[in-house]
Order: structure tokens, then sequence, then C-alpha cells
């Protein structure tokens, strides 16, 4: 079974310019997650959608960030402009969202964000 | 705020002996723990999980204790093996089911000696 799939791998950009990372989730997973893991913590909810609508968007500063998962499968999530602060690993989970079950999140091997 | 933390950032032990890493929530309401082991440039992986109404589950090498009355988990790895060094995380979430929204812990990095 294929896992989550994330691109790019690895991103540099200088502050004040916008970037974009993309997830695919396993197949037929219905809720998707992004989290941001900053460098010697954990992973921490930015966005969670469930089908193409927004579960959850608390935190998630979106002055600056947008994400979207427009036809319930793929994902991106943007960030612009982008602060120091940003640089980070951007992680995108999903899981299949049944209600009344485990649902076990699954992770992709996240996009590591460094802004100059 | 609520939050869920860990004892020590960082773990030594000799290859074949037990491993125990520990973990402390606030959040009371807490229904759900997951421990996940993250290698280099990997994402989180589950290891094993335990709902609030126990107290203990075994996976495989793998034993996760809860002790609701003090707020703390533990992670215990038997014999542990080169393969197990990376970095380890509790969550928890507040609600069994779906749409859960897990709250990760800072991790421990758990380092194999041989």
């Amino acid at each position: 079974e294929a896992g989550v799939a994330q691109s790019p791998r690895y991103k540099i950009i200088e502050k004040r310019q916008s970037v974009a990372f993309w997830c695919n989730p396993i197949s037929g997973h219905a809720t998707l997650y992004w989290y941001q893991q900053i460098l010697g913590q954990g992973p921490k909810l930015l966005i969670q959608f469930q089908n193409n609508g927004v579960v959850d968007d608390s935190q998630l500063p979106k002055d600056r960030f947008s994400a979207e998962r427009l036809k319930g499968v793929d994902s991106t999530l943007k960030i612009q402009p982008a602060k120091l602060e940003d640089s980070a690993v951007y992680l995108c989970a999903s899981s299949l969202g049944g209600a009344g079950e485990r649902d076990e999140q699954f992770f992709g091997p996240g996009t590591r964000l460094t802004v100059l | 705020g609520e939050s869920v933390g860990l004892h020590l950032p960082t773990l030594s032990v000799q290859e074949g002996d037990n491993s125990i890493i520990n973990c402390a929530y606030s959040n009371s309401a807490s229904d759900y723990f997951i421990w996940y082991k993250q290698e280099s440039g990997k994402g989180p992986q589950f290891i094993i999980d335990i709902r609030s109404n126990m107290d203990k589950r075994q996976g495989q090498r793998v034993t996760v204790l809860l002790n609701k009355t003090v707020k703390h988990l533990s992670l215990q790895i038997a014999a542990t093996q080169p393969g197990d060094s990376a970095v380890y995380f509790c969550a928890e979430t507040g609600a069994w089911g779906s749409a859960r929204q897990l709250t990760f812990g800072s991790g421990t990095q758990l380092t194999v000696l041989p």
C-alpha cells in the first residue's frame, strides 16, 4: 500500500517569498491533516480536512498560511509571505476518518522548509 | 494551557537493555494516547496506543502504561535494538473516534549504544 506522498522534500526560500507544499494522502482516506514541526518539538496541527471541508483550522496563521483540498484528495499548503519563524518540517497525515474506530493517522515524510 | 510533556529530552541505553520513556499530560479529559516513533528524515510512525479505560497494553516488544491518577504515560521497549534509535513522541486526544486532533509532546531522543 502506498503511503502519504509529499513534495518537495526540501525547500529553501528567502523571507517574504511564497512557497507551496503538496500532499497526496493514502487512497480512500477521507481525513487529511497538515502539521508544523519546529526543530526539537512535536508536530503541531495546523489544519484538518474531512473530504474537501475544513474541520479545524484554529491554529493556522491565516494572515499568511492557506490550505485547500478542492477535490477531497490532494491538498496544498501555502505560505505567503514567509517569515524566518516558519522554518520547520511540514508534515501531512491522512486517516480513514471512520466514526468509532481507532482512525490511525499515517504520516508522510514531510517537507523541510528553511527560510533565510 | 493544556499540554503534553516529556520528562527527559534524551535517553541512552545499551543494546539489549530495556528502555523506559516517560510522558506527563495535563488534560484530565484526555481519552486516547498514542506513542509515535520518528526516525531522522521521516514522519512519525505509530507504535502503540491506549485508551483511558485501560492501564496497560502490550505489543511486540513494547508496552504502554497509563496512570490516570498522576496523568503519566510510559513506553517500555524490551531488548532495545539499534533500529530503535529515534525520537519518541507521546500524543493525546480528548476523544476516541473520528476527527481526532492530536496534541504531541516535545519528544525524547533514544540512542542505543552498541
